[in-house]
């Protein structure tokens, strides 16, 4: 079966420490996203690429850092520069100049 | 920045009756599309409608949108109680751009 695959589904950290959120492909979908959801709130882009070894800062990048090295792979690095992290992350997809991307599944974070 | 804002933020309606959504959004798009999201899971594609369109139906689903008005409307009819979920509007503008989601109408469609 063809989708998105995010994990974990829930994640736990402390506060000040680095986490790396998973987003895996196999639609063979040339752009990816990452957006943050918080309760009652739409969803706010983070980093998108839209081909390999290259991406660009969404709305709110500060304190999150992307790699983009194969066409399948976007994970996302919560830094501890992100003063408030705890949320719930959206990873999509699409086709190069698709209009409609495809989401996984999320991952909620919660930093104690 | 969001560009769509949904209205009304929260609905409660009965198992039968028809829910109607709205969405404004504030520059030029190239499409507006609406998502269903069931609490804490992904976002699940409802439909798109472009911007030289005025009308679109899918199943149960009836979606509008004015461009001078800058405002697209989301009917379900004959909701049911599964219908319960938050509903997003996205656009995207010209030249490829991500999509920019508003902050959602929450849906719950009472049995």
């Amino acid at each position: 079966d063809g989708g998105i695959t995010q994990s974990p589904k829930y994640l736990f950290r402390k506060e000040g420490q680095n986490v790396t959120l998973s987003c895996e492909q196999n639609l063979n979908h040339d752009a990816m996203y990452w957006y943050r959801q918080d309760p009652g709130q739409g969803l706010r882009l983070i980093y998108y690429s839209q081909i390999v070894n290259d991406f660009q800062k969404g709305d709110i990048a500060e304190g999150y850092s992307v790699s983009r090295e194969k066409k399948e792979s976007f994970p996302l690095t919560v830094t501890s520069a992100q003063k408030n992290p705890t949320a719930f992350y959206l990873c999509a997809s699409s086709l190069a100049g698709g209009p409609v991307p495809f989401f996984g599944p999320g991952t909620r974070l919660t930093v104690l | 920045s969001q560009q769509g804002e949904e209205d009304p933020q929260a609905l409660s309606i009965q198992e039968g009756e028809n829910a109607t959504m709205n969405c404004s959004y504030k520059t030029s798009i190239n499409n507006l599309q609406w998502y269903r999201q069931n609490s804490g899971r992904g976002l699940v594609h409802l439909i798109l409608i472009r911007s030289n369109e005025r009308e679109k139906h899918s199943g149960r689903l009836r979606v509008t949108l004015d461009t001078s008005k800058k405002s697209s409307s989301l009917l379900i009819t004959a909701s049911r109680a599964a219908d319960t979920a938050s509903y997003f509007c996205a656009t995207d503008a010209q030249g490829n751009t991500p999509l920019v989601f508003g902050k959602g109408t929450r849906l719950s469609v009472i049995a």
